[in-house]
This record gives structure tokens, sequence and C-alpha cells, in this order.
């Protein structure tokens, strides 16, 4: 199985501030890797694929990059609806895994 | 597109447990529809994971042999039962949908089941 690693585990910024979250795989992904976002009471929701692929609907100011084995994810200008946890999310092959999540809270 | 599901259940240890995943807006055959759960306080666990077109199956090996997932297609449902239930069963459960090819994009998801196993 692939093993997926995030960091940080948790962080606290304020609203406008830049945060960036960083996912590493045990093994190359090549551009396979998601991002998701789980906020209480709310299914995850996928935000990127392909690495760097905004899914639609989500704002420009999320940004993904990396490839291979390393992966960040950028929020820009963090607003209160990104509060929740972030899962990295290999899609390259069979059993799908997860990173063990960022929760981003707002100061 | 929307993935329904099933309401909460409260079982017993040892109990088995069937969780429905209703599709609607799409065509049913062309996507895989895998199951999902993250416990109180954990994070996302991958269960396994059906073909609703040919109706092959690949489970995480975790599960093996505890759980089986099938499919209707005259209801565009599907359907994941997990028996021997203990204690550390109790989560949410979710199904999500993945096209069949250019990598496994979980990008619609079900509302989510609450399993709770107590005595």
């Amino acid at each position: 199985d692939i093993q997926m690693t995030q960091s940080p585990s948790s962080l606290s910024a304020s609203v406008g501030d830049r945060i960036t979250i960083t996912c590493r795989a045990n093994q190359t992904i090549l551009d396979y890797l998601c991002w998701l976002q789980k906020r209480p009471g709310r299914p995850p929701n996928l935000l990127i694929y392909a690495a760097s692929t905004l899914q639609s609907g989500v704002p420009s100011r999320i940004i993904g990059s990396g490839s291979g084995t390393e992966f960040t994810l950028t929020i820009n200008s963090l607003q209160p609806e990104d509060f929740g946890t972030y899962y990295c999310q290999q899609s390259y092959s069979i059993p799908l895994t997860f990173g063990g999540g960022t929760k981003v809270e707002i100061k | 597109v929307q993935l329904v599901q099933s309401g909460a259940e409260v079982k017993k240890p040892g109990a088995s447990v069937k969780v429905s995943c209703k599709a609607s807006g799409y065509s049913f055959t062309t996507y895989y529809i895998h199951w999902m759960r993250q416990a109180p306080g954990q994070g996302l666990e991958w269960m396994g994971l059906i073909n609703p077109n040919a109706g092959n199956i690949n489970y995480a090996q975790k599960f093996q042999g505890r759980v089986t997932m099938t499919r209707d297609t005259s209801t565009s449902t599907v359907y994941m039962e997990l028996r021997s239930l203990t204690s550390e069963d109790t989560a949410i459960y979710y199904c999500a949908r993945t096209f069949y090819t250019d990598g496994y994009n979980l990008d619609y998801w079900g509302q989510g089941t609450l399993i709770t196993v107590s005595s």
C-alpha cells in the first residue's frame, strides 16, 4: 500500500493569510494526487485532482502543486469557510490511501 | 449528481449492518463506487470499491472476509454490508464515486451514514 504523510497536523491562521500543507508519498504516484476538505457534519469535498487541477466550483486561491512523491496545497487569502481538515489522497492505485489530515483553524 | 445514503443505525456487537447508496443524475455504470469510513477523531479510511457495470469488487485487506459490496443496477443502488461489528466499527460511512479511468478522483460523496456499535 502507498503511504501518505501530511504536515503539519494542525495550524492556526488569520483571515487573509496564506497557508501551505505538504503531503508526501512513500513511492512515486506521478500526479495522481487529490486534496479534499472535510468540515464537521459534511462529507469530504474534492478540491483538487491530478495534483493541480481545480475541481469545478473551487476558488482559484486554492492551489495544488507537485509531482512524484512531494505535493503542496496552498491557500491564498484564507477565508472563514476554509476552516476544516484537509486530506491528501493518492488516486494512483488501489487501495486508495489518505494522509492523516491537517486541521486548519481560523484565528 | 447525487449519492443518497441510508439512515443512521445502532447495532450491538456481533451484529451486521447494511448501508445503501443510491445514485442519480449520471450514468450509474460508468463510475465506480467506493466506500470509506471515518471513526470519531480519526482520518479517512478506504474500505473497498465496486464496479457497478461488471460487478467486480476490490476490498481493503483489513475488511476482507467481513465486508460485502453489491449493486442493483435496476435501482442504481450500491450496498455495503459489514459483519461481526465491534465498537471499533463505530464511524460515519461514506460512499463516493470515481470515473473508471484516469485516476481515482472521489468527486461526489454521499452524505454519510453514522453507524454506532454499542451494547
